[in-house]
């Protein structure tokens, strides 16, 4: 079945750039959209970004436009966000999730950003 | 931005109870509605898509309904495994956004 692990979280200072990565198998990632969703400390689901199976499009949350960028590489099953000017309200556990459409299913096991001011 | 609404924030129940709880959105999406599962210190799970679709593996308790504005995620007789906090999410545009959660508690 299918299987994504996030991976390069950590702490940053506020305005540093931090990139993570999302490495998946079990199905057909050339096939796939892929999402990032990211959870604050004690608080709800918020999506950031949604990139094609081809890489011809991207949509991303407006608290994050310009400063994030989603990218993926097919040929290592691999999807990517590149996250530059991090704020503090940037803090929280960030998910990849393969889209289902625009549903999310499954998740990876989410990876940590914390962003210190 | 479609505004996505839960009610109640949290319920209390007990094993064997029936819950049901609602998610409004600000505006139509039809039947594109998500809900999710998420327990302490996991990631979230896909319960049922496009409103009343259940994901393949997820027991047949739960059960979701609506369409336009108004739906409803029932989880008929509780099990200890379903205390949870669960999400709703529209998947009709970008920004795909979720409503705040409803916590089922003991």
């Amino acid at each position: 079945q299918a299987h994504l692990v996030e991976s390069g979280g950590g702490v940053v200072q506020s305005g540093e750039s931090l990139r993570l990565s999302c490495a998946t198998s079990g199905f057909t990632f050339s096939n796939s959209g892929m999402h990032w969703v990211r959870q604050a400390p004690g608080k709800g689901l918020e999506w950031v970004a949604f990139i094609r199976y081809d890489s011809t499009s991207q949509n991303y949350a407006d608290s994050v436009k310009g400063r994030f960028t989603i990218s993926r590489d097919n040929s290592v099953s691999t999807v990517f966000l590149q996250m530059t000017s991090l704020r503090s309200e940037d803090t929280a556990m960030y998910y990849c999730a393969k889209g289902r459409g625009l549903f999310f299913d499954p998740w990876g096991q989410g990876i940590l950003v914390a962003v210190s001011s | 931005d479609i505004q996505m609404t839960q009610s109640p924030s949290s319920v209390s129940a007990s094993v064997g109870d029936s819950v049901t709880f609602t998610c409004q959105a600000s505006q139509d999406i039809g039947t594109w509605l998500g809900w999710y599962q998420q327990k302490p210190g996991k990631a979230p799970e896909l319960l049922i898509y496009s409103a009343s679709t259940l994901r393949s593996g997820v027991p047949s308790r739960f059960s979701g309904s609506g369409s336009g504005t108004y739906f409803t995620l029932t989880i008929s007789s509780l099990q200890p495994d379903d205390f949870a906090t669960y999400y709703c999410q529209q998947a009709d545009t970008f920004p795909l956004t979720f409503g705040g959660g409803t916590k089922v508690e003991i």
